[in-house]
């Protein structure tokens, strides 16, 4: 199976700043998901990128994959303190539909 | 759309019971169900993958006399935590996957938080 690794673990920034989380995974992959999670809370998905695309764009989201480094990384433009969540990397392999999560990156948005 | 419930949301039992948990795709028929265990601060563990109508598969790990499955149907997968333990307790998520253009996303419920004294 494949892990996501995120970094950084934690990330705190003021409001109006840009974050941005990495993602890495071991082996080759079919597509790749970010998901937020609010404390206590489940999953929203937030966007998919494919394998064969290195770059997709969701509001103030940017997603970019990097197969030759096999790493991922989400951009969260202009922040705002309702962006506090965790944020999860999540890949799919070839031929699966399961996904195997990354440890998450704590973000917190200092109004 | 791609709207998924569970059931309840948060429940506190003794240890020796058994606890369900009902995971449920309200506005659209699941490919496939998915079931996850959570711990604090920590990631999702997939537990065990369910297609309807057939029994599901479990990682490796994962007890599957412990944690039954049941895929009733394309919008209802139910996890029987049973005989539960403090151990046991954590944030159990379901997603269940739907057709993404080519690809498949998963769409998760809210989690059900328990509790094991």
């Amino acid at each position: 199976s494949q892990q996501g690794e995120e970094d950084p673990q934690a990330l705190s920034i003021q409001e109006g700043e840009n974050a941005t989380m990495n993602c890495s995974y071991k082996t080759s992959i079919n597509n790749l998901q970010w998901y937020r999670q609010n404390s206590g809370r489940g999953l929203v998905h937030l966007i998919l990128i494919r394998s064969n695309e290195r770059e997709k764009h969701s509001g103030r989201l940017r997603v970019t994959l990097d197969t030759s480094k096999k790493s991922s990384s989400l951009l969260i433009t202009a922040s705002r303190a309702a962006d506090t969540a965790s944020y999860f990397c999540a890949d799919s392999g070839a031929g699966s539909y399961q996904l195997t999560f990354g440890k998450g990156t704590k973000l917190s948005v200092i109004p | 759309g791609a709207v998924v419930s569970q059931h309840p949301s948060r429940v506190i039992c003794k240890s020796g019971t058994s606890v369900k948990i009902e995971c449920r795709s309200l506005d659209f028929q699941a490919t496939t169900m998915f079931w996850y265990r959570q711990f604090p601060k920590q990631s999702l563990m997939l537990m065990a993958t369910s297609n309807e109508g057939s029994k599901a598969t479990y990682e490796q790990g994962v007890e599957k006399d412990k944690f039954l499955i049941n895929h009733a149907s394309l919008t209802l997968s139910t996890l029987t935590v049973t005989s539960a333990h403090p151990e046991d307790s954590s944030f159990y998520i379901c997603s269940a996957s739907a057709p993404d253009g080519d690809q498949e996303t998963q769409y998760f419920g809210p989690g059900t938080r328990l509790l094991v004294l």
